[in-house]
């Protein structure tokens, strides 16, 4: 089976860190993808880690443990449309398996 | 426009009306997918195909939905006798299936569909 963890919702403030945490329990794994998806809008690509450790880029970096289960989106310098749903996935025999997401608003 | 596109984008229908949805995918990939996603979730799979082959269903998917992809390009998925409960977001997404590929997934705007 699956269950891929992480919190409801989340609020931070204009050009500060934030991190976005996902715990999962699958089989079969083949990698953890994170997506962010704006309201009434599709999920667009962030991050993808198969390997443990740290993935960089910009703004954005995420990390993971696939010995505890658990991953984490780290948005650097918020900027205000950075507010939005942030996915995680974990893919499995092709397909995706997503956690229920973060809802995350920055205010200024 | 080189992205996935789906129609329509908003569909409105009465309980236990049939409804049909397009997708069209990004021309050069063979995997398409459908999702479902309802209001404060995550995307939830239902069903993909490689070229014309459906290789998985999802054991969730009722009897009242069946998808096609008749050439290996663009899919239609059909919900028979709607119920109030197939009110969501039905997503799209395609990709290609390579060795050594990450897999990534890329998404069409979706279609809303509301029964009343």
């Amino acid at each position: 089976g699956q269950n891929i963890d992480q919190p409801t919702e989340m609020t931070a403030t204009e050009g500060a860190i934030v991190q976005i945490n996902c715990t999962y329990q699958t089989s079969g794994f083949n990698g953890l993808f994170w997506y962010q998806q704006h309201a009434g809008e599709a999920p667009t690509f962030l991050s993808y880690n198969v390997l443990d450790g740290l993935e960089e880029k910009g703004r954005f970096s995420s990390f993971l443990s696939r010995s505890k289960g658990y991953s984490y989106l780290l948005l650097k310098e918020l900027q205000m449309k950075d507010s939005a749903s942030y996915l995680c996935a974990v893919i499995r025999t092709d397909k995706l398996i997503f956690g229920t997401g973060t809802r995350l608003q920055v205010f200024p | 426009d080189t992205g996935v596109s789906q129609n329509p984008r908003h569909k409105i229908t009465k309980r236990g009306q049939n409804v049909t949805f397009r997708c069209d995918p990004i021309s050069e990939h063979n995997r398409l997918y459908w999702y479902r996603q309802t209001l404060g979730q995550g995307p939830e799979f239902l069903t993909y195909f490689q070229n014309e082959a459906q290789l998985e269903k999802s054991r969730l998917l009722s009897d009242r939905f069946s998808a096609e992809r008749p050439k290996g390009s663009f899919s239609t998925l059909e919900i028979q006798r709607t119920e109030q409960g197939d009110s969501a977001m039905y997503l799209c997404a395609s990709n290609t299936a390579q060795r050594g590929i990450k897999g990534e997934q890329f998404f069409g705007p979706g279609t809303r569909l509301t029964v009343l």
